[in-house]
């Protein structure tokens, strides 16, 4: 079975400083790896993804992750948080057992990031 | 490019009651996957239409139904609601097909709170 876990409910980090939302996954096969943001009363927006190939992913905000097989991680990261990076940060795994053409989603409870000034 | 879009944003129903709601995937995806997402908590998957059927289903009742139409727009159907049903409805869509997408793009969403 597919599952997500994002074990901090809450990252608290300084403007300016690095920040991470962390997220371990489990997988019958290949994995692909998401990232998602959801601001207050809006739906998902999507960061990046992970397929196959280089570890380090870059995406969308000056967002990246690092895919770690090993430790079946793919936690996000950013070298300088702003303030307006503050939302709710969704992993996802997606199920490639029917092949790569249709697959859910499974969703990790979400973190929420807090940036302060 | 539109994106994904959906209607109602906002929906309140009583128990017992019927409810549609509707999205059009963003322009040039023909799979669309809806989600239910309570408060707090991540979106959990409902099911997934592609070629106007249903390819795959989460763990949701009977009472959870779905349509997609020829224009690859699609319908959430949901009879009998009970207070638990109450949460944000997300569709997402996404290409299918022999040169598919990877990732699914989401709509703002439907919150349908049930009295």
């Amino acid at each position: 079975a597919q599952s997500v876990a994002q074990p901090e409910d809450q990252v608290n980090v300084a403007e300016g400083n690095p920040l991470t939302v962390k997220c371990t996954y489990s997988v019958s096969g290949n994995p692909y790896l998401f990232w998602y943001v959801q601001y207050p009363n809006r739906g998902l927006q999507f960061l990046l993804k992970y397929i196959t190939g280089d570890n380090l992913v870059k995406g969308s905000y000056g967002f990246e992750a690092e895919f770690n097989k090993s430790q079946t991680s793919f936690h996000l990261k950013k070298p300088s948080a702003l303030v307006s990076d503050s939302a709710l940060y969704f992993c996802a795994v997606r199920d490639t057992s029917r092949g790569s053409t249709l697959g859910r989603l499974y969703f990790g409870r979400g973190t929420q990031l807090t940036v302060w000034p | 490019d539109a994106g994904v879009t959906q209607s109602p944003t906002h929906l309140i129903k009583t128990r017992g009651q019927q409810v549609t709601l509707r999205c059009s995937p963003k322009s040039g995806h023909d799979t669309v996957s809806w989600y239910q997402q309570a408060l707090g908590q991540g979106p959990q998957f409902i099911f997934q239409y592609y070629e106007e059927e249903e390819r795959q289903r989460g763990n949701f009742p009977d009472r959870f139904s779905g349509h997609q139409f020829p224009n690859y727009s699609s319908e959430l159907n949901v009879n009998a609601l009970l207070l638990g049903d109450s949460a944000l409805y997300l569709c997402a869509s996404s290409l299918g097909g022999a040169y598919p997408s990877y990732e699914q793009y989401f709509g703002p969403g439907t919150r349908l709170t049930v009295t």
